[in-house]
């Protein structure tokens, strides 16, 4: 596609549910990060992908939180037993080159989690 | 911990106006970049800095990076609604990891 597409835009969880939030980066773009960013926050780095390999996960919050590239192109960021401080948007960017390359990033809309 | 901090975190201004907004750390970077994020949508980037005491112009914005590569700035002349957002600095640190500072908010009323 001609951007990064994430889905769902909202999802509103049930305390203790679990959810999976999908990103669809632009073709051919090497690197894949996940971000969390909180109302009126900047991003907060989650993990990175570079093709398939997740090289960097240093980010996640907590156990419950896992992230997957397969075939490295699509990604999940899977969340168990969704808490309430885990509510905010999770943003996906991509990138032509592996981390490190000065490379620009482009982002997706964002999936707006709300856990009640 | 805050690796960068900017400031201010919020401005209101009328149309017409100038403005600067600051990112500062105490860490050096790689590279700088500046993000413009509307709301709903992700961040867009609107330049990268990469060596100390470089100056971009991007019509009415110019970004300025420190000469030791630790802080950055962005100046908006005669600023229009159309400049309305969030601004975000973001650095990369180590040639591995981009930090983002807490962001701007920026409003201009017509």
């Amino acid at each position: 596609g001609a951007g990064v597409s994430q889905s769902p835009r909202y999802k509103v969880a049930k305390r203790g549910q679990d959810v999976a939030l999908r990103c669809d980066p632009i073709s051919g773009h090497v690197s894949l990060f996940w971000y969390q960013q909180a109302l009126g926050q900047g991003p907060e780095f989650l993990t990175y992908f570079q093709n398939e390999a997740q090289l960097d996960k240093s980010g996640l919050p907590s156990d419950r939180f896992f992230a997957e590239r397969p075939e490295g192109s699509v990604s999940t960021l899977k969340i168990q037993r969704t808490q309430q401080e885990d509510s905010a948007v999770y943003l996906c960017a991509s990138s032509l080159r592996p981390r490190g390359g000065g490379e620009k990033l482009f982002f997706g809309s964002g999936t707006q989690l709300s856990v009640l | 911990t805050q690796l960068l901090e900017q400031s201010p975190q919020f401005l209101s201004i009328q149309e017409g106006e100038n403005l600067t907004v600051y990112c500062n750390s105490s860490s050096v970077f790689s590279s700088l970049q500046w993000y413009r994020q509307e709301p709903g949508e992700g961040p867009v980037l609107l330049v990268t800095v990469v060596t100390g005491g470089e100056v971009k112009k991007l019509k009415r914005l110019t970004f300025q990076f420190g000469d030791a590569r630790k802080d950055s700035s962005l100046h908006i002349t005669a600023a229009q609604p159309g400049d309305t957002g969030l601004y975000l600095c973001a650095g990369l640190y180590n040639f591995n990891k981009f930090y983002f500072g807490s962001g701007t908010k920026l409003n201009v009323k017509p």
